[in-house]
This record gives structure tokens, sequence and C-alpha cells, in this order.
């Protein structure tokens, strides 16, 4: 397994501004994920941080709106930006280590937009 | 379209006792990996166990168990002696094709009474 630290591990912010979330892996990671789990849902895939190339983002996601940096193999992080009520979710990263590997996760960051 | 099933929101089990809950999945994929993951309140999402379809040996962690059938598509989890630290949201998974994507079923809630 591996060790993985969030930070923020929660925040309330306004309206129109934008949040960057980190991911801290203990050790050198392939594959690093971000997920958003909306109130009472499942988890839904935002995207696929690729360290050296830009990330892939799911259907539904896009970069302008999640802005996400992968510098290298220990760290990423997800920006919400221009933020909404709407965005008030709980925003995880995962780490795997190879083609389907397990993910494991980071404790997750929650989020409350006023 | 990858999609899981999870066709039980809650179960309710005594302590001690043994509960099984139920997860389905479509896929036309012949190579995969199937998960159960624990969400306690913390929100942590926890690995409780793993299968790899091209086993036919079902998976087994200490009290945890699946009965991974996959010709009809089910892989359902089956907890043993029942404790109060069971108590969570599990969500089963699989992981398909290249990139290791995640597909998350909608979770059942688990109730450990005494």
């Amino acid at each position: 397994s591996a060790v993985i630290s969030q930070k923020p591990s929660r925040d309330i912010c306004q309206r129109g501004t934008s949040l960057t979330i980190q991911c801290q892996v203990d050790s050198q990671v392939t594959m690093m994920f971000w997920y958003r789990q909306q109130p009472g849902q499942s988890l839904t895939l935002i995207a696929t941080a690729n360290q050296g190339s830009e990330a892939t983002y799911e259907s539904g996601f896009v970069i302008d709106k999640f802005p996400i940096s992968r510098p290298n193999l220990t760290f990423s992080t997800l920006t919400v930006s221009n933020m909404s009520p709407e965005d008030s979710s709980i925003y995880l990263c995962s780490v795997g280590r190879g083609y389907q590997e397990t993910q494991y996760f980071g404790p997750g960051t929650r989020l409350l937009v006023l | 379209a990858q999609t899981v099933t999870q066709s039980q929101p809650e179960m309710s089990v005594q302590e001690a006792e043994t509960v099984t809950l139920s997860c389905t999945y479509d896929t036309s994929e012949s190579d995969y990996y199937l998960f159960w993951y624990k969400q306690p309140p913390s929100r942590q999402m926890i690995l409780v166990i793993r299968q790899e379809a091209y086993k036919q040996q079902n998976a087994t962690e200490n009290r945890f168990s699946v009965n991974f059938q996959k010709a009809a598509k089910s892989f359902s989890l089956k907890i043993s002696d029942s404790q109060l630290g069971d108590a969570a949201m599990y969500f089963c998974a699989f992981n398909t094709g290249g990139g290791n994507k995640l597909t998350f079923g909608t979770g059942t809630q688990l109730k450990v009474e005494l």
C-alpha cells in the first residue's frame, strides 16, 4: 500500500473563488487519480493525473474548471476553479502503481461552497 | 458501458452474525479486477478485498470473503462474525481496460446492531 496525505482536510469557500487541493504520496507511483464524491453519492472519476503530460479528463469534467498538475511521481494538485455551491463535495486522490493495480485513497478533502 | 449495481442501499446485521452484500457488474472485458472498499464516517476509502477475474478461487481476507461468479457477473461480499467497527458504507468497484479506471457502485450502508 502507500501512505497518502491531502491538504487541506476541509475548507469552506466563497462562491467564485478557487481552491487548490494537494495530494502527497510517500513513494513514487505511476498513476494518480482525482475523484469527486457529492453528498450521499458514490465516487466519480474526474481525471487521471499523468506525470510529465496533460491530465486525462472524464466526460463532464474540463481542464478550465479542474486544472491538475503532476510535477513528479509523488505529488499532484487539483484546483476547483470559480466555485459554486454545486462543487460542495469530498475530493479524493488515489494512487496505483500499474495496469489494473489496486488503488489506494487519500483521506479526502471536504469542501463546502457558500 | 461499464456499470456496477449494488441493489441494497442499506443492510443491517447483528453483532457476531454474518451478512452478505450483493454486487453485479457489466463489462465486455475478459480481464479485470474487482474490489470492495469500505468508507466509515471518517470518509476514508479503505480497501477490504480484491479479486482477479482470471482466478476461479474466491478471495478471502480474515472475516471477509467474496463469492465471485464470473458467468453471472456477480461479486458479493460476505462478512462473518460482524463487529461494530464494520459499520460503514461499502462500495463495490471494478477496474476496466487500460489506465486503471475504477467504476464504483452506488454503495450499501451497513449497520451493525448489538
